[in-house]
């Protein structure tokens, strides 16, 4: 299994700032990604974090605005860049174990744009 | 058609019913099928993974028909624990090209 915390809990910004997310793993994992959760909502994967390279990221969602950093096998930051309201939500970052079945989930990161 | 859809729910039943959820995707490629739970402002946990066979785990039974692209979870003797979010969750790619596409949930609430 794999235990995974997240930095901050959840925070309150203000329009036009940045925000970096981070995320730590107590064991090493293949892969990680990063979900968005927006209320009500099911999880949108954002991008899978490569290490060592840039991240692959899913339809929608852009390297200039979530830029993803990975340096080795246990830690992850995401950014969420010059915020609006609307990316107000529930940041959640993931790992999976090499030959694992279960994508273990931090706790997530509440942001709220104001 | 949606990637993966979920009966809307919300679910509320007494303690002891039995519930059963379903799931469809949209995508005959698709590899591996699991069921997740997220409690209230939670992060989601691997329920179970379902298998082709069918699989049974204590009081959940997980169904897969790859014809019909459905997925099935039942859940027998509901306890007030088993109130949550249940996702159908769907890992669309193979090999090393692993992604997983989640429905939007079931809110399953159990009363006394």
């Amino acid at each position: 299994s794999a235990v995974i915390s997240q930095k901050p809990s959840r925070d309150i910004c203000q329009r036009g700032t940045s925000l970096t997310i981070q995320c730590q793993v107590d064991s090493q994992v293949t892969m990680m990604f990063w979900y968005r959760q927006q209320p009500g909502q099911s999880l949108t994967l954002i991008a899978t974090a490569n290490q060592g390279s840039e991240a692959t990221y899913e339809s929608g969602f852009v390297i200039d605005k979530f830029p993803i950093s990975r340096p080795n096998l246990t830690f992850s930051t995401l950014t969420v860049s010059n915020m609006s309201p609307e990316d107000s939500s529930i940041y959640l970052c993931s790992g999976l174990q090499e030959g694992g079945r279960e994508q273990y989930f931090g706790p997530g990161t509440r942001l709220t744009v104001t | 058609r949606k990637e993966v859809e979920q009966d809307p729910g919300p679910f509320n039943v007494p303690e002891g019913a039995t519930v059963a959820f379903n799931c469809t995707y949209s995508n005959s490629a698709s590899q591996s099928f699991f069921w997740y739970r997220q409690d209230c402002r939670k992060e989601p946990k691997l329920l179970m993974s379902v298998y082709s066979s069918g699989n049974e785990d204590g009081r959940f039974t997980a169904q897969l028909n790859r014809a019909s692209q459905y997925i099935s979870l039942l859940i027998r003797d509901s306890k007030l624990s088993d109130s949550a979010t249940y996702l159908c969750v769907v890992n669309h790619s193979g090999g090393s090209n692993y992604k997983l596409t989640f429905g939007k949930g079931t809110l399953l609430t159990v009363n006394p």
